[in-house]
């Protein structure tokens, strides 16, 4: 049971790149999130889904769009990188009372 | 709109004390208060939930405590150790259906040998 997993660990991109980051979770939740953490700021919510098929915004959902086609995988794409999108980005899903989070992705946008 | 605040933002003791962590939020509909640990460079590790209904949580040396009312949670460490070091974060899930986290901006505890 690998419970929530990100792909990748790093990335390194330049400005206007763009990038999708997964997110796999193995314990038939339905519901998935993506927030990112940056300093003096915590974490905030940029998208999330209720269940395969569905997204919504969060409080930071600028420049980010995310997929859920399969009911395990929750995708995140920044289409035009900006050095603003610099941060550490956790995927997390939740059962009926908790939230178990991966072990996030370092991007850095140069 | 839910705010969650942490106070204090960093504090180190020696080792073995008994310290506190608050965290307070703005509004008392809530469905649970999650308490994490970060360690530098990592993920949330989940320490305790506290169900709205109710008052408190223990887990080995920790001890959560939730007074709705007056909008507060403390998490308790008993008798400190060096590996307790991190940083600890309070998030509170809301009474809507969506489940989404709003989290203060953390304690950064450091304990001394």
């Amino acid at each position: 049971n690998a419970g929530v997993t990100q792909t990748p660990k790093f990335r390194v991109l330049k400005t206007g790149q763009s990038m999708t980051l997964l997110c796999a979770q193995d314990m038939n939740h339905e519901y998935m999130y993506w927030y990112r953490q940056d300093p003096g700021m915590g974490l905030r919510l940029i998208h999330y889904s209720v269940g395969e098929g569905t997204t919504a915004k969060g409080e930071v959902p600028d420049g980010y769009n995310v997929s859920r086609l399969k009911k395990q995988n929750f995708l995140l794409g920044l289409e035009s990188a900006a050095p603003s999108q610099t941060s550490v980005y956790f995927c997390a899903s939740r059962d009926y009372n908790e939230q178990f989070f991966g072990p996030g992705t370092r991007l850095t946008v140069l | 709109k839910q705010e969650v605040t942490q106070i204090p933002a960093a504090l180190s003791v020696p080792e073995g004390e008994n310290l506190v962590l608050n965290c307070s939020f703005t509004d008392s509909a809530i469905y649970n208060l999650q308490w994490f640990r970060q360690d530098p460079g990592k993920g949330l590790t989940s320490l305790l939930l506290i169900q709205s209904s109710q008052r408190e949580q223990t887990s080995g040396r920790l001890n959560a405590s939730l007074d709705k009312s007056s909008g507060r949670s403390t998490l308790y460490i008993a008798a400190s150790q060096p590996g307790d070091s991190a940083t600890y974060l309070c998030a509170i899930m809301g009474s809507s259906n969506t489940g989404k986290l709003i989290f203060g901006q953390g304690t950064t505890l450091q304990v001394k040998p």
